[in-house]
């Protein structure tokens, strides 16, 4: 079946770590786009990225960082610098502002809950 | 920026009830897009409107494009136990070049048998 693999489900971080979220999608979508949803809050855009090799800043990106070495993989570093990682990470796809159906919807993963150790 | 406001924020209903939540923004958007969310899961769409004026049924479920472009509903018939969870609304619209896609904060569904 087509869809977005987050992994893993849970994760634990320490001071000081980094850690990587890792998002694979077999849907042959363009666009692929960080998600960060704090409790009772709607989701906030992280980064996003419109083609391979290629990424843009959300609205909160400082202390993440992303790659996009292939269409399939839009992995999500949380680093150190980020102070209050805490929070579920949702990693969704679409086809993208160039492709003829740029207006299609994204899909969402099932989600990364990251906490502090 | 851009901001979404949705409500109600929560509602506690019964099993049988119609439903209705709104988003309303001061921004223009060309796409609205309702999501569902369960716990611990991601979002998941239930309903894409694409034009000014549209009304969309997906079941038990009715949504419209607000005719300004500025707001949207969803509606949910005879409520039964699986709808509780979140609602989400979002609007899409282009900022520099790219489609952006803004969330409201969510309308929590609980409902009693």
């Amino acid at each position: 079946d087509g869809g977005i693999t987050q992994s893993p489900k849970y994760l634990f971080r320490k001071e000081g770590q980094n850690v990587t979220l890792s998002c694979e999608q077999n849907l042959n979508h363009d666009a692929m786009y960080w998600y960060r949803q704090d409790p009772g809050q709607g989701l906030r855009l992280i980064y996003y990225s419109q083609i391979v090799n290629d990424f843009q800043k959300g609205d909160i990106a400082e202390g993440y960082s992303v790659s996009r070495e292939k269409k399939e993989s839009f992995p999500l570093t949380v680093t150190s610098a980020q102070k209050n990682p805490t929070a579920f990470y949702l990693c969704a796809s679409s086809m993208g502002d160039r492709s003829p159906y740029g207006n299609r919807p994204q899909h969402f993963g099932d989600g990364t809950r990251l906490s502090i150790l | 920026g851009q901001q979404l406001n949705q409500s109600p924020q929560s509602m506690f209903i019964q099993e049988g009830e119609d439903v209705s939540m709104n988003c309303t923004s001061s921004s223009i958007f060309n796409t609205w897009l309702w999501y569902k969310q369960d716990p611990g899961e991601g979002p998941v769409l239930l309903i894409a409107l694409y034009k000014a004026g549209e009304l969309t049924s997906n079941g038990r479920l009715t949504a419209q494009f607000g005719i300004t472009r500025k707001d949207s509903f969803l509606n949910i018939s005879a409520s039964i136990p699986s709808d509780v969870g979140i609602y989400f609304c979002a609007g899409r619209l282009r900022v520099q070049g790219a489609q952006k896609l803004v969330f409201g904060q969510g309308t929590r569904l609980t409902i009693n048998p």
